[in-house]
């Protein structure tokens, strides 16, 4: 059976705090890894990978795909208090198969 | 412009009442998704249309019906629901559905309440 694991499921740090946030998955036909930002509404696209160790950055954020041990990782550095969100992880394989989530709190 | 309309925004139904929940995008995309989110439970696939077919059906049940008109829209038609059908109704685009990767972009969703 596909799955698509996220850990840990919630997190509270203080602002400037640098966050790792995991995602393991074991599914067929894999094709792409989607990181998605989802405050009250729509999950908001953040990153996909699909080639393993090429690194993903936008601003304070970034990302990295190792298809050898089947994991991504999301890295949020100098956080934010607007960082506070539940943070999606996805993998594509003919479905879109999404991860319970990260809740990420970030404290003044 | 990279946005995925829906209309309503909220909907409160009676378990036999009949409803439509719109979804529109002008990006040119070929794929169009709906989801079902419950609270603090990630999105789960409904349906998928490609190339407006119905490509995925993820078992849902009867009582929700797609319906792919064109190309740029994409409408779910409710009927007799039941109340813990009540969640956030996620519509969602992408470029094409085969290929070797595709980024989904969202909706605002319709949050739904059956009572």
């Amino acid at each position: 059976e596909d799955k698509v694991v996220q850990s840990p499921l919630s997190l509270v740090v203080h602002e400037g705090d640098t966050v790792t946030l995991n995602c393991s998955y074991e599914v067929t036909n894999f094709r792409s890894l989607l990181w998605y930002k989802q405050e009250k509404k729509a999950p908001t696209f953040l990153f996909m990978l699909t080639s393993s160790g090429i690194e993903k950055k936008s601003g304070r954020l970034s990302s990295i795909l190792d298809k050898k041990e089947l994991f991504s990782i999301l890295n949020i550095t100098a956080t934010q208090t607007g960082d506070s969100a539940v943070y999606l992880c996805a993998v594509n394989n003919n479905d879109m198969r999404f991860g319970a989530g990260t809740r990420l709190t970030v404290k003044p | 412009d990279t946005e995925v309309t829906q209309t309503p925004k909220h909907l409160v139904m009676g378990m036999t009442n009949k409803k439509s929940l719109k979804c529109e995008q002008h990006m040119g995309h070929r794929a169009m998704y709906w989801y079902k989110q419950k609270a603090k439970k990630p999105p789960e696939l409904m349906f998928v249309y490609s190339y407006e077919k119905l490509s995925i059906n993820e078992s849902v049940p009867s009582r929700f019906s797609p319906e792919c008109p064109n190309s740029s829209l994409l409408n779910l038609h409710l009927h007799a629901l039941q109340p813990e059908d009540s969640a956030l109704y996620l519509c969602a685009s992408s470029q094409d559905r085969g290929g070797f990767s595709y980024e989904q972009y969202f909706g605002p969703g319709t949050r739904l309440t059956v009572t």
